[in-house]
C-alpha cells in the first residue's frame, strides 16, 4: 500500500463549487504540506503543517484553506472554486523536514 | 525570498551525459535537493547538497557552491527510462519553517 495517498486523483468542478482534496499517510510523519504545480511553475507551497495543531500559509493560500484533522489526515478546501485553480495537486509529508513523500497528486479541473 | 531558475528543456542522446544547472538567489540558504518527476507522476528524491563540492549517486552526481548560487545534477549513461522532469529546490532556514522552494522544472527527453 501506498504511503502517502490522495483523494480523489482526478476531479471536475465547477466555478463556485466547494470542494476539498485529501491526503493521508501512513509513514508517521508529523510535517504534512499542500503543493499546487502548474506547468513552467514547478511546485509552489500552499499550506504546510508541523502538527495537528500548527498549520501555516506558503507562498499561494488565497482561497484555500486547510484542517489537519489528525497526525495522519490533511485536507486542502477550496470553498469556491474558480479556474485558475485548475492544476496538480500535490500532498506530501516529511519528518525532520529533509527528504519529502510525495502523494500521487489531484488533477483539478475548475470549468 | 527564493529565486531558482534552471533550463526550461534538454535533449540528450542514450548513453550520454547531461548536466543541468540550477540557479538560485536566497536568502536563507539551508540546503538543496533535485528531484526527479515522471510525467504524470509524483516527485521523488534524488539528492541533497548543504555543503560545496560533489555528491555521487550511481549514474547521478550533485554539485553544490554556495558562494556562486549554484548547482548542477549530472546524469551519466542515459536511459530511455531518464526521461523525466528534474526540480531543483532549495530549503530555507529553520527559523522560517524549513520550507521547500522549487524551481519551474528541466524537461529531459532522452533519444535512442
Amino acid at each position: 500500500d501506498a504511503d502517502v495517498t490522495q483523494t480523489p486523483r482526478n476531479r471536475i468542478t465547477k466555478t463556485g463549487k466547494r470542494i476539498m482534496l485529501e491526503c493521508s499517510q501512513t509513514k508517521g510523519h508529523d510535517r504534512m504540506y499542500w503543493y499546487r504545480q502548474d506547468p513552467g511553475l514547478g511546485l509552489r507551497l500552499i499550506y504546510y503543517s508541523f502538527d495537528v495543531k500548527d498549520i501555516n500559509k506558503g507562498e499561494i493560500s488565497d482561497g484555500y484553506s486547510v484542517s489537519r484533522q489528525a497526525q495522519a489526515k490533511f485536507s486542502l478546501s477550496l470553498e469556491s472554486a474558480i479556474p485558475n485553480q485548475t492544476a496538480l495537486y500535490f500532498c506530501a509529508t516529511s519528518e525532520t523536514g529533509f527528504e519529502q513523500f510525495f502523494g500521487p497528486g489531484t488533477r483539478l479541473t475548475v470549468l | 525570498g527564493q529565486n531558482i531558475d534552471q533550463p526550461t528543456e534538454m535533449t540528450a542522446t542514450e548513453g550520454a551525459i547531461v548536466q543541468i544547472n540550477c540557479t538560485y538567489q536566497t536568502s536563507g540558504f539551508n540546503g538543496l535537493f533535485w528531484y526527479q518527476q515522471h510525467a504524470g507522476e509524483a516527485p521523488t528524491f534524488l539528492s541533497y547538497n548543504v555543503l560545496d563540492g560533489l555528491e555521487e549517486k550511481g549514474r547521478f552526481s550533485s554539485f553544490l557552491s554556495r558562494s556562486k548560487g549554484y548547482s548542477y545534477l549530472l546524469l551519466k549513461e542515459l536511459q530511455m527510462k531518464d526521461s523525466a522532469s528534474y526540480l531543483c529546490a532549495v530549503r530555507a532556514l529553520k527559523a522560517a519553517g524549513n520550507k521547500l522552494t522549487f524551481g519551474g522544472g528541466t524537461r529531459v527527453l532522452v533519444k535512442p
